[in-house]
């Protein structure tokens, strides 16, 4: 599975837009791009993913850049709710036969008042 | 639909006793992978299983066990425990193998 890298922390404020980027320049042509986030001592959250195509669904939206090497979690309003840490995961698809998740460190997203 | 439960929540346990956590996936998921995390090493991959089946495993020792059930309950076994094992485990279902998984809670393990 591709590696990815992404900033430590971040800091938003209540309200304002959080954009999250994620590099993943070794990303092959089956892997797709998921989000988890894990707010303290709980299990992590499952986000959103995707190919190719952008996606947005209830809880944020997901921007794929055309070359596939990158890119960024848009929470459109963010709350104290949200902050938490959030990974980015390059995966195989369905079919496969290996199915784990490889967590890195993640970004530390603090919203604040 | 109800999520991922696991149980117990929270268990204390002595150097050398042997443990047995318990998940139970979302009602249709056939997959259930086990993960621990650590401040230390963060969230790593222990085992995947599928149809009863083991499918896929991380680089931990053979101190670490699991097995799924008919019904794809899972169990995952610490045997001989250390105080290196003191984590939080973390199940995972997913529809299949590379579905999109979904997190229970977690079992805080404290050995002491």
């Amino acid at each position: 599975d591709a590696k990815t890298t992404q900033p430590t922390s971040m800091d938003c404020a209540e309200g304002r837009a959080a954009n999250l980027p994620c590099n993943h320049s070794t990303i092959s042509g089956n892997e797709y791009v998921y989000w988890y986030r894990q707010i303290h001592s709980q299990g992590p959250q499952y986000i959103i993913h995707g190919l190719k195509n952008n996606e947005t669904n209830e809880m944020a939206s997901l921007i794929i850049t055309e070359d596939r090497k990158s890119s960024t979690l848009i929470l459109p309003h963010a709350t104290l709710r949200d902050t938490a840490v959030y990974y980015c995961i390059v995966r195989a698809g369905p079919g496969g036969s290996q199915g784990n998740l490889i967590f890195g460190k993640g970004t530390k997203l603090s919203v604040k008042p | 639909k109800a999520g991922v439960t696991q149980t117990p929540r929270y268990l204390i346990k002595t150097r050398g006793q042997q443990v047995t956590l318990s998940c139970s996936p979302i009602s249709g998921h056939r997959s259930v992978s086990w993960y621990q995390q650590t401040p230390g090493q963060g969230l790593q991959f222990l085992f995947e299983y599928f149809s009863e089946t083991q499918r896929n495993k991380g680089n931990f020792p053979g101190r670490f066990s699991g097995r799924q059930f008919s019904n794809s309950r899972s169990e995952m076994n610490v045997s001989t425990l250390e105080l290196g094992d003191s984590a939080l485990y973390l199940c995972a279902s997913s529809l299949g193998q590379k579905e999109t998984q979904y997190f229970g809670p977690g079992t805080r393990l404290l050995v002491l």
